[in-house]
């Protein structure tokens, strides 16, 4: 079946070292949604990315989203204890844009 | 404007036992997913109600259910518990529209089963 698979599963960094995921898809996605499960919390929707290619920033995030439509990376810059936690990504089943396909997920550890 | 929200926060049950755990979406949503979340585990889809109908479920037994009310809050049931369905119950909301697709997460029901 469809899946999206996420690497690294996890990420520890020093303070101030950049970090990126990478999220893999095995079919062509509609779109692909990032979101940030902080320890404890629940998972709050960062962005979400449409076209072939595209490239959006929100601050030290950069959300990338591949040609073809079945990968998608997010870098952080400079990291900070506050971006510890972690980023699930998630397209839409195949003909069914209401339903995700999720990524299992980078826990990302930072050390100040 | 108010978020997700889920009740009660925590639930403590017996193997066996029933559970019953509510969702309230963000005003104006039509869609509401349930997901269970083990300890240290990613996002395993449940139920997906869209207008009152279940429009589709994940990989569990049928002793999950639920249903979607008038009003679109949800509500998960889940019967003959077992110890393996202790988790947190993440209940999330969309709004139907052209490409809108994101999910809201409610902060979830800590199911602990003894």
């Amino acid at each position: 079946g469809q899946q999206v698979m996420q690497i690294p599963q996890y990420q520890h960094v020093q303070e101030g070292e950049d970090f990126t995921t990478y999220c893999n898809s095995s079919t062509t996605l509609s779109n692909i949604q990032w979101y940030k499960q902080r320890p404890g919390g629940h998972p709050v929707f960062l962005i979400q990315l449409v076209k072939s290619g595209e490239v959006k920033k929100q601050k030290r995030l950069t959300f990338q989203f591949g040609e073809a439509k079945k990968n998608s990376s997010l870098h952080i810059t400079a990291t900070q204890t506050t971006d510890v936690g972690t980023y699930f990504c998630a397209g839409p089943k195949a003909g069914n844009n209401r339903k995700l396909i999720w990524g299992l997920g980078t826990s990302l550890a930072v050390n100040p | 404007e108010a978020g997700v929200t889920q009740s009660p926060t925590h639930l403590i049950k017996t193997r066996g036992q029933q559970a019953t755990l509510r969702c309230s979406p963000i005003s104006g949503h039509t869609s509401v997913y349930w997901y269970q979340q083990a300890l240290g585990l990613g996002l395993q889809f449940l139920l997906w109600y869209d207008e009152g109908e279940e429009r589709n479920r994940g990989n569990f037994p049928p002793r999950f259910s639920g249903r979607q009310f008038p009003n679109y809050s949800s509500e998960l049931n889940v019967n003959a518990l077992e110890l393996e369905d202790s988790a947190l119950y993440l209940c999330a909301s969309s709004l139907v529209g052209a490409g809108s697709y994101e999910q809201y997460f409610g902060p979830g029901t800590r199911l602990t089963v003894t």
